[in-house]
């Protein structure tokens, strides 16, 4: 597929709020999603929204649709150290079922 | 743990070689994913198989092919390898909710080639 486009590189301090930013590409994806991947581990499932929606809301998770921008950004409040991770978007293939065109990741750096 | 496995964990073999990576889903789920992880392409989906049957493909390659057998288990087979070859290999297996696809990773097969 084509890019998905994320900023690779995030650092925050334990306590704040990170926002990863993602631009997707494809206007007719019905879900979009969000991925985190610790090292040497596989990829967890985060949480999902569907396109028709603005926002999802999951605990400490935020979900922003930008339907108009193809903009989706995963925030996450009160940091914490277990947050640091590669975090990645991912947007539904209309031409491949289901499967999905995954961003670069980006890696989020939490410090104390 | 997601429920789905992944075996092996590592493989490193030589160039022209084949191997197969296996993968298990989780109970009940009919749809198996495989994509491949490498420094310089990200994450790319290779083939999807449900219920046994191919449903689609994406960047994979000739040498690569896979099945899906009766008790749902699934196998990844690349052959003729080459040094690029060399990557983290993911099954995914998943289930619709309310219209979302929700897709579980397993842990992944480190493949290096030499």
């Amino acid at each position: 597929g084509e890019d998905v486009e994320q900023s690779l590189f995030l650092s925050v301090r334990e306590g704040d709020s990170s926002v990863i930013n993602c631009t997707y590409t494809d206007s007719s994806s019905t879900y979009l999603y969000w991925y985190k991947q610790e090292p040497g581990a596989g990829l967890q499932l985060l949480t999902y929204i569907f396109s028709n929606m603005d926002m999802k809301q999951d605990q400490r998770l935020t979900v922003l649709l930008n339907k108009k921008d193809k903009h989706l950004s995963l925030r996450i409040a009160d940091t914490q150290t277990g947050d640091s991770a590669i975090y990645f978007c991912a947007e539904s293939m209309r031409d491949s079922g289901y499967a999905l065109n995954f961003g670069k990741g980006t890696s989020l750096l939490v410090t104390p | 743990d997601s429920g789905v496995t992944q075996t092996p964990k590592h493989l490193i073999t030589a160039t022209g070689q084949r191997v197969t990576l296996r993968c298990s889903p989780r109970s009940g789920d009919l749809s198996v994913y495989w994509y491949q992880q490498s420094l310089d392409q990200g994450l790319q989906f290779l083939i999807q198989y449900y219920n046994g049957e191919e449903r689609a493909k994406g960047n994979i390659l000739e040498r690569f092919s896979a099945q899906q057998f009766p008790d749902l288990h699934s196998e990844l087979n690349l052959s003729s390898l080459e040094l690029g070859d060399s990557a983290l290999y993911f099954c995914a297996s998943s289930v619709m909710r309310g219209g979302a696809d929700e897709q579980f990773f397993g842990p992944g097969t480190r493949l290096t080639v030499l």
